[in-house]
């Protein structure tokens, strides 16, 4: 069965530290990739997409994820986080429909 | 462009009374409408699928005769929630799938959410 994996419940760093969010799939087949942000009481945000080509998708906000077929794994970085990206952050895997990943809380410190 | 918006935004309701909350697609013409719901502090669950004309197809544990799901329109889904009860609490997400052009048909383009409480 399909699934999305987020190992990290929480996550906190600090302002201007880099960041690494993870995130592992299982899936017959290559599933479509996404990253959403959530801030508290809102909606999702989506920061970055994959579906084929280059493994390394840019997003935005300073977002990026690296596809790896043989981990895989579509895990999330920023090189350098700021007070404004704490929220909440969800891996999706889609083919015919989504599945959500338990999601990350990012905590950022001053 | 591909903008989702649900009406209310936020919704208080007396136990046993029901609510309707609409989803649509403002900009495109939507394959397939999908309801999230989702608790505090928690992930995004799928409730239901449905495609214009057609019935929903639930997911297990959902009840069919709690959540109505109506889509009349290939750029309008209803979600009434009949009789509603206080562990019906929760924020609920629509999105949709574009029909035809840009993009991908799997990428979905999320609704705000609608925040019920029941009371």
């Amino acid at each position: 069965a399909q699934s999305v994996t987020q190992p990290d419940i929480h996550i906190t760093v600090s302002e201007g530290a880099s960041l690494e969010l993870r995130c592992n799939y299982s899936y017959g087949a290559t599933p479509y990739l996404f990253w959403y942000v959530q801030s508290p009481g809102q909606g999702l945000q989506l920061l970055l997409k994959y579906f084929s080509g280059d493994t390394l998708v840019q997003g935005i906000k300073g977002f990026e994820a690296e596809f790896k077929r043989s981990q895989s794994s579509f895990n999330l970085r920023k090189p350098s986080v700021h007070w404004s990206d704490a929220a909440e952050y969800f891996c999706a895997v889609a083919r015919n429909d989504m599945r959500f990943g338990a999601g990350t809380r990012l905590t950022v410190k001053p | 462009g591909a903008v989702v918006s649900q009406h209310p935004s936020w919704v208080i309701c007396k136990s046993g009374t029901s609510v309707k909350i609409e989803c649509r697609s403002l900009d495109f013409q939507a394959t397939t409408m999908f309801w999230y719901r989702q608790f505090p502090k928690q992930s995004l669950m799928l409730m239901a699928t449905s495609n214009e004309g057609s019935k929903a197809t639930y997911e297990q544990g959902v009840e069919k005769d709690k959540f109505l799901i109506n889509h009349a329109s290939l750029t309008l889904s209803t979600l009434t929630v009949t009789s509603a009860h206080p562990e019906d609490s929760s924020f609920y997400i629509c999105s949709a799938t574009e029909l035809t052009g840009r993009g991908n048909a799997y990428e979905q383009y999320f609704g705000p959410g609608t925040r019920l409480t029941v009371t």
